[in-house]
Parts: structure tokens; sequence; C-alpha cells
């Protein structure tokens, strides 16, 4: 079955620990986002990748930073220049960067500070 | 800058026909998107709209007025799974991004 996976479901942090968001997808998408949800809010936008090797700043960067080496991953490190980690870290992707109005969204990791 | 306006709350009863808005402020369009989100989930999109005029899905209804700056999801026959919380967003205007509204919580009463 094709689709997008995020581990784990729920991450604690420790102060001043860095933490990494798996995020993988088999689609066969280009394009990749991040998306940081707190309760009650919509999803704002940490980073995303239209292509390989290259990703652009979203609206909420400060504090992340991704990578994405291959096409079916796009891992999302939470550092600890974050001060307020604690959300709901939704993963999604698109056909193409031309057709990011569908995306299709992995079930998310709850990042929780100790 | 861009903005997208939708109720925060909306309550119908099971069986019924419900309207959610979605006003926008974007200096360039491309269409408008839907996605439900239910409560701990991940959002599923539902709908696109690049033209004017009502698109349908079963259920669900998508309209877009281009002229108004102005989409609504219209929801029939409504059932208590359809409680959730649905989105409205749309392409920033350099086109590489969505933006989403802040979402509206629907619950469907018996």
């Amino acid at each position: 079955d094709g689709g997008i996976t995020q581990s784990p479901k729920y991450l604690f942090r420790k102060e001043g620990q860095n933490v990494t968001l798996s995020c993988e997808q088999n689609l066969n998408h280009d394009a990749m986002y991040w998306y940081r949800q707190d309760p009650g809010q919509g999803l704002r936008l940490i980073y995303y990748s239209q292509i390989v090797n290259d990703f652009q700043k979203g609206d909420i960067a400060e504090g992340y930073s991704v990578s994405r080496e291959k096409k079916e991953s796009f891992p999302l490190t939470v550092t600890s220049a974050q001060k307020n980690p604690t959300a709901f870290y939704l993963c999604a992707s698109s056909i193409g960067g031309a057709q990011l109005e569908t995306q299709y969204f992995g079930p998310g990791t709850r990042l929780l500070v100790l | 800058g861009q903005s997208l306006e939708q109720p925060s709350e909306v309550t119908a009863v099971e069986g019924a026909i419900v309207q959610i808005n979605c006003t926008y402020q974007t200096s360039g369009f491309y269409g408008l998107s839907w996605y439900q989100q239910h409560d701990g989930g991940a959002p599923t999109f539902l709908s696109y709209n690049a033209l004017d005029g009502l698109e349908e899905t079963g259920r669900f209804s998508s309209f877009l007025s281009r002229s108004d700056s102005y989409g609504y999801l219209l929801l029939q026959e409504l059932q208590m799974k359809d409680s959730a919380s649905y989105f409205c967003a749309v392409k920033d205007n350099q086109g590489g991004k969505l933006i989403f509204g802040q979402g509206t919580e629907l619950s469907v009463k018996p």
C-alpha cells in the first residue's frame, strides 16, 4: 500500500536535546512538507522540499532543520534552539510542487517536552 | 500578505446540510483547497476548486467565486462521522506552498 509513514507516534524531548522525526513516503512524490499544528490551530509550514537535495524554509523554520538526500525521506530535526517544541508535527507530500493543492499527510508525531 | 478567514465552530444535527465559508485575501490566486481532519488524526484532502462554480463529490460539494474571493464547503446528509475540523487553503503568491486557514470545528449532534 502506498502512503506516508511517520515515526515515532510520540516523542519526548529533554531540555537541550535535539530530536529527529522521521517521514517516509512510497508514493513516488517529488515534493514533501513539514507542518506544525498547535491545539485548536491551523497548520503552519516549517520546511518544504520540491526536489531531492533541495529544500526551502517555510513560515516558522527557526529552531528546525531538514535534509532531503533521498526522494522517499524527509527527516525533521527539532533542535535545542526551538524553545517551544511541544506540538503535533505533520509530514505531507504532493506529486510535485505544481500540484501542491493535493497533499497527502502522514499520521503525525506528537512531541512533548519533559 | 495572504490570509484566510473561516468560522471557528459550526454545529448541526444529523441529516442536515451545513455550509462552511472561507474568504481569502491573496495577491495571486490559483485555487482553493479543502481538507478534513478528525481529532488527533491526519488531514485528508477533500476537494480543489481552480475555477468558479460548484464541484460535487458525493455528499460533499465545494464552491468558488473568484470575483468575491470566497468559497464554501457544503456537507449534505450529515453523519456523526462528519464531526471534524475543516480547513480551507490557498497557494501562496509564489505558488510554492499552501497557506491554511485556522480551521472550522464541525460538531454533528444526534
